[in-house]
């Protein structure tokens, strides 16, 4: 069964870049037919999706943060990674990691960490 | 504001059925399948429904999901006390070019 664990700082200080990764196992991110997917959820608030990247590094965005965020795949370590720069409070979030089928609804999620942005 | 809109709380008795709507547009709802998640108080969403009406593997078949027009619905019978979560509606918006959610609601089994 396909696992999946985010990692990364608790506590990003404002205007600096959120860095998050997402650590696959038991299945190879390289296999194909799969989005690596990055979402995130406001303190009480409804899900919204960042981006995703295929193995091959394809990416693609949310028009709505594409200007601050990157997504990165390293396949021989089984990661992907967010980056989000120029943080401020309003990007303080729990950032979920997830896996798709092309396609399809994101099926395996990681179990969430929450980002702080504050000074 | 969420682009999809789901009524912010819903409750029922035990053994009862609840409905939970999710309102969306020809770009999103009206073109492409709906799925539906299960958030259980601190942890991860978890897919319930898929391709509006599809259950993954482990899934009880008291979950159903329907679709019509521009809504889609998840039905839930049998209510039990382990449903008490929020429910998220999901899908593709190809105006927007991105995966949009509903704002979530939240489940009562009174």
């Amino acid at each position: 069964q396909v696992q999946l664990q985010e990692s990364g700082p608790g506590l990003v200080k404002p205007s600096q870049t959120l860095s998050l990764t997402c650590t696959v196992s038991g299945g190879s991110i390289s296999s194909g037919g799969y989005y690596w997917i990055w979402i995130r959820q406001h303190p009480g608030k409804g899900l919204e999706w960042i981006g995703y990247i295929y193995y091959s590094g394809s990416t693609y965005y949310n028009p709505s943060l594409k200007s601050r965020v990157t997504l990165s795949v390293d396949t021989s370590k089984s990661q992907f990674s967010l980056n989000l720069t120029s943080v401020t409070a309003a990007d303080t979030a729990v950032y979920y990691c997830a896996r798709a089928s092309v396609g399809a609804a994101p099926d395996y999620w990681g179990q969430g960490t929450l980002v702080t942005v504050s000074s | 504001q969420s682009v999809l809109t789901q009524p912010p709380s819903v409750s029922a008795a035990p053994g009862q059925k609840v409905t939970i709507s999710c309102s969306g547009s020809s770009s999103n709802i009206g073109n492409n399948y709906v799925s539906w998640y299960q958030q259980l108080p601190g942890t991860a969403p978890k897919l319930l429904i898929y391709d509006n009406n599809k259950r993954p593997s482990g899934i009880p078949d008291r979950f159903s999901g329907s679709k019509s027009g521009t809504s889609a619905t998840l039905g839930i019978t049998g209510l039990q006390t382990g449903d008490e979560a929020d429910y998220h509606c999901g899908t593709w918006d190809s105006s927007l070019s991105a995966w949009v959610f509903g704002g979530g609601t939240k489940l009562t089994v009174l």
